[in-house]
C-alpha cells in the first residue's frame, strides 16, 4: 500500500460530460502529480501541484484542470470528454526530496 | 526538448536469467533516477532508486547503474522469478525546484518459467 488513495477506482460516462478524479496523498507528502496512461502506453505526466499552488505543467488539456485544496488533496476535473480521454488516470505524491509514490488510479472509460 | 528513451520494449527471459532494461534521458540537469514496476491493475511501485552522486546502488536481486557522463542509466534483474513479469519505467527528475518527473516508455518484462 502507498499511502495514495484515489477515488473512484472506475468511472464510465458518455462523451461531452464532465466528471472530477480525486486523490489523497500521502500522510504529510506536499506535491500531488496527475499522470494519464492510455492503453498500453506510458505515463503522460499532467500537472503538477505543490502545497496548493501549481508548480509544474505537462501536456494537459484545455479541457482538464486541477487544484489541490488546504488538506493538500487534489482533484483532476476533467470536461466535455472525449472517446480519447478514455485512459488510466494516477496521481503520485512526493515529500520534499524523497520519490513519488503512486495511487493505484482511476479508470476511465468514454462511451 | 526533456526525453527519457527505454529499451527493449518487450523483454522475455528464462527463469533464473538475468534481465537488463537501458534508459538514456537528455536533460543533464536531472539528478534522481527512479524505477517503478507496474503490475496488471495497479500503479507504477516504486522497486529502485539513484541518485546522481552514486554510481551504482544494489538491493537483493535489483541493482541500478548510472552512467552521468553518457546519461545512460541500467536495471538490472538477477535470477529472475515469474513474479519479475510486469511493466518496468525509469524517470529521470529534473533538478530544480519543480521536482518534474520524465518518464521511459516502459518495458514488459515476460519471464518463462
Amino acid at each position: 500500500d502507498s499511502g495514495v488513495t484515489q477515488t473512484p477506482k472506475h468511472l464510465i460516462t458518455a462523451t461531452g460530460q464532465r466528471v472530477t478524479l480525486r486523490c489523497s496523498p500521502r500522510s504529510g507528502d506536499l506535491s500531488v502529480y496527475w499522470y494519464q496512461q492510455s492503453l498500453d502506453q506510458g505515463l503522460q505526466f499532467l500537472i503538477q501541484y505543490y502545497n496548493g499552488e501549481e508548480r509544474a505543467k505537462g501536456n494537459i488539456l484545455e479541457r482538464f484542470s486541477a487544484q489541490q485544496f488546504p488538506d493538500l488533496h487534489s482533484e483532476l476535473n476533467l470536461s466535455s470528454l472525449e472517446l480519447g480521454d478514455s485512459a488510466l488516470y494516477f496521481c503520485a505524491s512526493s515529500g520534499g526530496d524523497g520519490p513519488q509514490h503512486f495511487g493505484d488510479g482511476t479508470r476511465l472509460s468514454i462511451l | 526538448g526533456e526525453n527519457v528513451e527505454q529499451h527493449p520494449s518487450t523483454l522475455s527471459v528464462q527463469e533464473g536469467d538475468s534481465a537488463v532494461i537501458k534508459c538514456t534521458y537528455s536533460d543533464s540537469a536531472s539528478n534522481y533516477f527512479p524505477w517503478y514496476k507496474q503490475e496488471l491493475g495497479k500503479g507504477p511501485q516504486l522497486i529502485i532508486d539513484i541518485r546522481s552522486n552514486v554510481g551504482e546502488k544494489k538491493d537483493q536481486r535489483i541493482a541500478v547503474t548510472l552512467n552521468k557522463t553518457a546519461k545512460h542509466f541500467s536495471l538490472h534483474i538477477t535470477e529472475t522469478q515469474p513474479e519479475d513479469s510486469a511493466v518496468y519505467f525509469c524517470a529521470a527528475r529534473h533538478q530544480t525546484g519543480t521536482y518534474k518527473y520524465i518518464f521511459g516508455t516502459g518495458t514488459r518484462l515476460k519471464v518463462l518459467a
